[in-house]
């Protein structure tokens, strides 16, 4: 079955630059979404379609996409920021979706 | 404003039957999939399956197939997740998602239903 790999944990300080990145064979062929969620709340769309950020979102967050990884950008960190991150995408023939299993960001 | 609202917290017996919901509102329906996700106590979010609520189509994770039956009432805006047979193993938070037909972000979420099972 179809897997998107996610680093377990990564953490910055307040102010700096956090990467979490996200890899599967079907990234070229399909869309990428990342979600945040924070600990007992629903999930929240913080990028679709690899690189764009739907209203209400801040700027500091971006993503990008290079052949088999896509990458999710927090720039300037805030305390706010700390929580789980996922991404989700589909197989190749795009009939089933699939989560990463999950970042979890430490502010430090 | 455009919501999901599910149905509250079961508390149920293994081998029992559930069915929960989740409505929809302030959008139109049957424009949007509706996908379940579980997130079992402590762990990242599964991918159970989608419904097409125009449609009633559905396709599911080859990881939940057989086991739950997403159906949906498209009269009443309202998509359901169910078990005919409950395990311990089934004990998680349950959300639905509104789920765009091209590009299938999941921009809408319910708050969850959280499932309990235990004799």
């Amino acid at each position: 079955s179809y897997e998107l790999t996610q680093p377990p944990s990564v953490s910055v300080s307040p102010g700096q630059t956090a990467r979490i990145t996200c890899s599967g064979d079907a990234l070229p062929k399909q869309y990428a979404y990342w979600y945040q969620q924070k600990p007992g709340q629903a999930p929240v769309l913080v990028i679709y379609k690899d690189s764009e950020r739907p209203s209400g979102i801040p700027e500091r967050f971006s993503g990008s996409s290079s052949g088999t990884t896509v990458t999710l950008t927090i720039s300037g960190v805030q305390a706010e920021d700390e929580a789980d991150y996922y991404c989700q995408s589909a197989d190749s023939s795009g009939t089933y979706e699939v989560f990463g299993g999950g970042t979890k960001l430490t502010v430090l | 404003e455009v919501q999901l609202v599910q149905s509250g917290a079961e508390v149920k017996k293994p081998g029992e039957s559930l069915r929960i919901s989740c409505k929809g509102s302030g959008y139109s329906f049957t424009s949007y999939w509706i996908s379940w996700v579980r997130q079992m106590p402590g762990k990242g979010l599964e991918w159970m399956g989608r419904i097409d609520p125009s449609d009633s189509y559905t396709n599911y994770s080859p990881s939940f197939q057989g086991h739950v039956t997403i159906s949906a009432d498209k009269s009443i805006s309202t998509a359901y997740l169910q078990w005919s047979s409950l395990k311990a193993s089934d004990t998680a938070m349950y959300y639905c998602a509104r789920q765009g037909l091209e590009t299938t972000d999941m921009d809408v979420w319910g708050k969850g239903t959280t499932v309990t099972v235990s004799s």
